[in-house]
Order: C-alpha cells, then sequence, then structure tokens
C-alpha cells in the first residue's frame, strides 16, 4: 500500500494567514493526488483533484501543487469559514488511500 | 444534484454482521464507481472497496476478505457487509461517488455511524 504522510497533523493560526500543508507518498504517485477538507459533524469535500486542479465552486484562495512523492496545499488567506481537517487522498495505486489528515484552527 | 442515501443498522455485536445499504437515483448510479469509506471515532478516513455498476468489485486487502459490497442496479442501491465485526470497526461509515469529470470522491452520502458493541 501507498503510505501518505501529512504535516503537520494540527496547526493554529490567524485570519489572513497563509496556511501550508504538505503530504509525503511512500512512492510516487505522479499528479494522483486528491485534497478534502472536512468540517466537524459533515461528510468531506474534495476541494483540489490531479494535485493542483481546483473543484467547481471552490474559492481560489484554495491551492495545490506537487508530483511524485511530495504535495503541497495552501490557503491563502484563510477564512474563518476554513476552520476543518484536511485530507490528502492517492489514486495511483489500489488500494486507495489517505493521509492522517491536519486540523486547521484559530490562534 | 445527485440524491444519496444511505441506511443500516446502528449497532452490531462482536462477531456477528455489520450491514448497511447506499440508495442513489438512476442517472447517477450508472457509469460510476462507487465505495464505501469510514471514520473511526476522531481519526482519519479509510477506504473500504468500490462496486461499479456492472457488478465489479476491488477491496482494501486491510479488511482481509470480511468485506462483501454488491448491487442491485433494478433499484440503484448498493450495499456493504462486513463479517465477523470487532469493536475496532466501530465508525461513521459513508457511500461515495468516484466522479467521472473530476478524478475523486465528488458526492458522500450523509454517513452511517455504527457501534460494534454487546
Amino acid at each position: 500500500d501507498i503510505q501518505m504522510t501529512q504535516s503537520p497533523s494540527y496547526l493554529s493560526a490567524s485570519v489572513g494567514d497563509r496556511v501550508t500543508i504538505t503530504c509525503q507518498a511512500s512512492q510516487g504517485v505522479r499528479h494522483y493526488l486528491n485534497w478534502y477538507q472536512q468540517k466537524p459533524g459533515k461528510a468531506p469535500n474534495l476541494l483540489i483533484y490531479e494535485a493542483s486542479n481546483l473543484e467547481t465552486g471552490v474559492p481560489s484562495r484554495f491551492s495545490g501543487s506537487g508530483f511524485g512523492t511530495n504535495f503541497t496545499f495552501t490557503i491563502n488567506s484563510l477564512q474563518p469559514e476554513d476552520i476543518a481537517t484536511y485530507y490528502c487522498q492517492q489514486y495511483e495505486n489500489m488500494p486507495l488511500t489517505f493521509g492522517g489528515g491536519t486540523k486547521v484552527d484559530f490562534k | 444534484q445527485v440524491q444519496i442515501q444511505q441506511w443500516g443498522a446502528g449497532l452490531v455485536k462482536p462477531s456477528e454482521t455489520l450491514s448497511l445499504t447506499c440508495g442513489v437515483d438512476a442517472e447517477s448510479f450508472r457509469g460510476y464507481f462507487w465505495s464505501w469509506v469510514r471514520q473511526p471515532p476522531g481519526k482519519g478516513l479509510e477506504w473500504i472497496g468500490q462496486i461499479n455498476h456492472s457488478g465489479s468489485t476491488y477491496y482494501n486487502p486491510s479488511l482481509k476478505s470480511r468485506a462483501t459490497i454488491s448491487a442491485d442496479t433494478s433499484t440503484n442501491q448498493f450495499s456493504l457487509k462486513l463479517n465477523s465485526a470487532t469493536a475496532a470497526d466501530t465508525a461513521i461509515y459513508f457511500c461515495v461517488r468516484w466522479g467521472s469529470r473530476t478524478p475523486g470522491f465528488d458526492y458522500w452520502g450523509q454517513g452511517t455511524r455504527v457501534t460494534v458493541s454487546s
């Protein structure tokens, strides 16, 4: 199985801050990497697909980059509604696997 | 908008079979891969397995062959059965669609909380 390692597992930031999360794959996944946002008590929501493509309706302050084993997810100018847990997920190989999650909270 | 409803027993006894069903509107069912994903309390996401409308399946080997996913195309429903349940199977279970235009889990069911306990 491809292991997905996210860091940090928790971060606190202020409104307007730039937030960066990294995701490292145990082997290359090319660009087959997605990012999801999960708010408490809700199902996850797809934000970024194929490492860098913004899903329809997702605000442009969210972005993703990377290829192979190292990926980055960025929120430019954190907003109150962005408080959530974020997960990366690879689909290069079966089984599909997720990172452990990064909880983003306010300072 | 894709309509997804999921249901099933919220309490399962250890060693018994966990059983959940997901119903989808007809237009959204065909031509897609449908998966089950679970989330233990306070933890991350685990993919269980998938099925397409023709019945082809793939499972996460971590479930050690305990999982069975089946589909009924006449009712646009698909089901998960997980036998020999243990406390480690306590989780919220989601049925999820893998998109065609966007290669990701684009539509999620509301989730069903399942507790394995005597």
